[in-house]
């Protein structure tokens, strides 16, 4: 069965350090996969996404994903976290079959 | 352009009272319509998603059902609401697999 595993529930770092909020998706055949980011009572706003052009995406405010075949993984990064940045993130994937998967979410805290 | 309308925003309703909310989109067709909640402190969990008019597949069984009436048209119900329903409730469709789009999400509150 089709799944995606975002490995940290909770990530805190100091602002100004990077970010690296992890993410895993069950192999098949040319995923697309998407990072998006959900602040306290607003809706989902798209990060970034990979469709099988470069495999490191670049997103909004200083965002980053880079698509690793072999190891199944669309990690997201941010060389420099701001306090803005604090929000629940969301790894997602359709697979070929057009079946659309959330992993369980990460919550940033950035710390002054 | 394409769009999505999930309404309400909001609902509070009582302990056995009925639920639909309704989803429909804008500019595509034959689009995949998909339902998830997201219980307090949890992520978004897939119930249903559907490739055609008439067709849905389940995925967590409980006490919703949804129904897909038009191409455009996703409608999540339930006969008889349970406090474990509370959470917030996201519609979404993809256009072959490249491209995602979601509503802006109705937060159920069941008292």
């Amino acid at each position: 069965a089709q799944s995606v595993t975002q490995l940290d529930s909770h990530v805190s770092v100091s602002e100004g350090t990077p970010v690296l909020l992890r993410c895993n998706y069950s192999s098949s055949y040319s995923p697309s996969l998407f990072w998006y980011v959900q602040h306290p009572n607003k809706g989902l706003q798209l990060l970034l996404k990979y469709t099988s052009a470069a495999t490191l995406v670049k997103g909004i405010n200083g965002f980053e994903a880079e698509f690793k075949k072999s190891e199944t993984s669309f990690h997201l990064t941010k060389p420099s976290a701001h306090m803005s940045d604090a929000a629940e993130y969301f790894c997602v994937v359709i697979y070929a079959e057009g079946k659309l998967i959330f992993g369980q979410g990460t919550t940033l805290q950035v710390k002054p | 352009s394409q769009t999505i309308h999930q309404w309400p925003a909001t609902l509070v309703q009582p302990v056995g009272s009925p639920l639909s909310l309704e989803c429909t989109v804008e500019g595509t067709s034959n689009p995949n319509l998909y339902w998830y909640r997201q219980a307090a402190g949890r992520g978004l969990q897939l119930l249903f998603y559907s490739v055609g008019i008439g067709q849905i597949s389940s995925e967590v069984p409980q006490n919703l059902s949804a129904s897909r009436p038009q191409d455009r048209q996703f409608i999540l119900s339930s006969k008889k609401l349970l406090l474990s329903d509370s959470g917030f409730y996201l519609c979404a469709w993809t256009g072959g697999w490249t491209e995602a789009f979601f509503g802006q999400g109705t937060r159920l509150t069941v008292v």
